[in-house]
């Protein structure tokens, strides 16, 4: 069993839709959560952060970790055509080693 | 400023040839990571360096050889790598302070490699 799980999609939405996207984890230990954005041929960009159960909001993204489920979402509102990327969840325990989910392919059509 | 950069944005390289890859950053990040991603494949760890030493080596040929000569450079030295090596070589930096979970990491634009 992998240590992330991310469905791979990829993931149709019409412009303007709320956009889910999840991840689920088995190790406990898992105490800090990121979401990145990576366009093609790019590298991986920070979107949000957040280390507690519970909702961390900025700007049109929500991020939401239940920790008691180790279910972890991204939620995108009024999605944008500029939002359609690859958006990786990642996780960490203690030590300086960060763990990947497979990445979740967006497509946000006009 | 969080950036972190790369050099060279391509590289194309023979097998028998030598080459380095080259990370910097000025965040006063402690943790420095190379990883290696491979078209619609997440990123996969090659080596950590915390506070200049090597930390993590995730069993990876040594063709590859890291190098951390300061606490800003990061550089990973290629030598008679294969063609299926050729993949985005990704830099990244973090805080680090090892059982620091208050900590994220940010990536740079990765250096695409191909070997012929």
């Amino acid at each position: 069993q992998k240590e992330v799980e991310q469905d791979p999609g990829p993931l149709s939405v019409p412009e303007g839709a709320i956009v889910s996207l999840n991840c689920t984890y088995s190790n406990s230990a898992f105490q800090y959560f990121m979401w990145y954005r990576q366009y093609s041929r790019k590298g991986p960009e920070l979107l949000m952060y957040t280390y507690s159960s519970g909702n961390k909001e900025d700007g049109r993204f929500t991020a939401q970790v239940d920790k008691s489920s180790k279910y972890i979402s991204l939620f995108i509102r009024d999605s944008q055509p500029s939002d359609s990327a690859t958006y990786l969840c990642a996780m960490k325990a203690s030590f300086n080693k960060f763990y990947f989910g497979s990445g979740t392919k967006l497509n946000v059509k006009p | 400023d969080t950036e972190v950069t790369q050099t060279p944005k391509h590289l194309v390289m023979g097998m028998t040839n030598k080459k380095s890859l080259k990370c910097e950053q000025h965040m006063g990040h402690r943790a420095m990571y190379w990883y290696k991603q491979k078209a619609k494949k997440p990123p996969e760890l090659m080596f950590v360096y915390s506070y200049e030493k090597l930390s993590i080596n995730e069993s990876v040929p040594s063709r590859f050889s890291p190098e951390c000569p300061n606490s800003s450079l990061l550089n990973l030295h290629l030598h008679a790598l294969q063609p299926e090596d050729s993949a985005l070589y990704l830099c990244a930096s973090s805080q680090g302070g090892g059982k620091d979970i208050l900590d994220t990491q940010y990536f740079g634009p990765g250096t695409r490699l191909t070997v012929l």
